[in-house]
């Protein structure tokens, strides 16, 4: 069965970055994309990018391009997902979930992974 | 981009009795919808794609309808189970958005 494996809470200092992974079984890790997609306190869900796990092509949501780099190790069936310049507004949980087939809605999500920015 | 707004912000509803729930798209999303649940603690799991087709293992109590601008999620008869909130997701443009959520909790 599909599974999405995440890594564990992090806390972090404003300015600083965070990686998070996202492991994957339970299919071909390089026939689906995988997205990321966070959840901030009282926010509603906020995509912030994908990439093709097999030519690892990327896409950024225009409010995160520049600070949010998306990578994966085919080797490891492992999406990463780096975010820096951290700030509080960054606190939240952060999500990967499987792209359902190359359409752009998700049909597998991980667990999560809280951030939290704090000084 | 594309902002998705959904209402009733919450619905209070009983055991066995139909839900309807409601997303609006700022511009046409064509039938570019998705519908997910989400309980407590957990990630978001995959309803409806495409405005009216379930997903794998999804009971036939829950469908989609609507395309350009207006969609429903209607859920025939509501389980114990099926207290959460509910997100609409639009693939029509980039950047993806969704929609607030809609909670539906027990009256």
């Amino acid at each position: 069965q599909v599974q999405l494996v995440q890594s564990g809470a992090e806390v972090k200092k404003p300015g600083a970055s965070v990686k998070v992974s996202c492991k994957a079984s339970g299919y071909t890790f390089t026939s689906y994309a995988m997205h990321w997609v966070r959840q901030a306190p009282g926010q509603r869900l906020e995509w912030m990018g994908w990439i093709n796990a097999g030519n690892g092509d990327t896409k950024y949501s225009q409010k995160f391009q520049g600070r949010v780099t998306i990578t994966r190790d085919t080797s490891a069936s492992t999406a990463y997902m780096d975010l820096s310049s951290l700030r509080s507004e960054d606190t939240a949980i952060y999500y990967c979930a499987r792209d359902r087939g190359g359409t752009g809605d998700f049909d597998y999500w991980g667990p999560g992974s809280v951030v939290t920015v704090s000084s | 981009e594309i902002v998705l707004t959904q209402s009733p912000a919450t619905l209070s509803l009983s055991p066995g009795e139909r839900a309807t729930l409601s997303c609006r798209a700022s511009q046409s999303v064509s039938n570019y919808l998705a519908w997910y649940q989400q309980k407590p603690g957990q990630a978001p799991r995959l309803l409806i794609y495409d405005a009216s087709n379930r997903a794998t293992g999804i009971p036939a109590r829950f469908s989609g309808s609507g395309s350009g601008t207006d969609f429903t999620l209607t859920i025939s008869s509501l389980e114990p189970e099926d207290f959460a909130v509910y997100f609409c997701q639009q693939r029509s443009n980039w950047p993806y958005s969704f929609g607030q959520g809609t909670k539906l909790e027990i009256k």
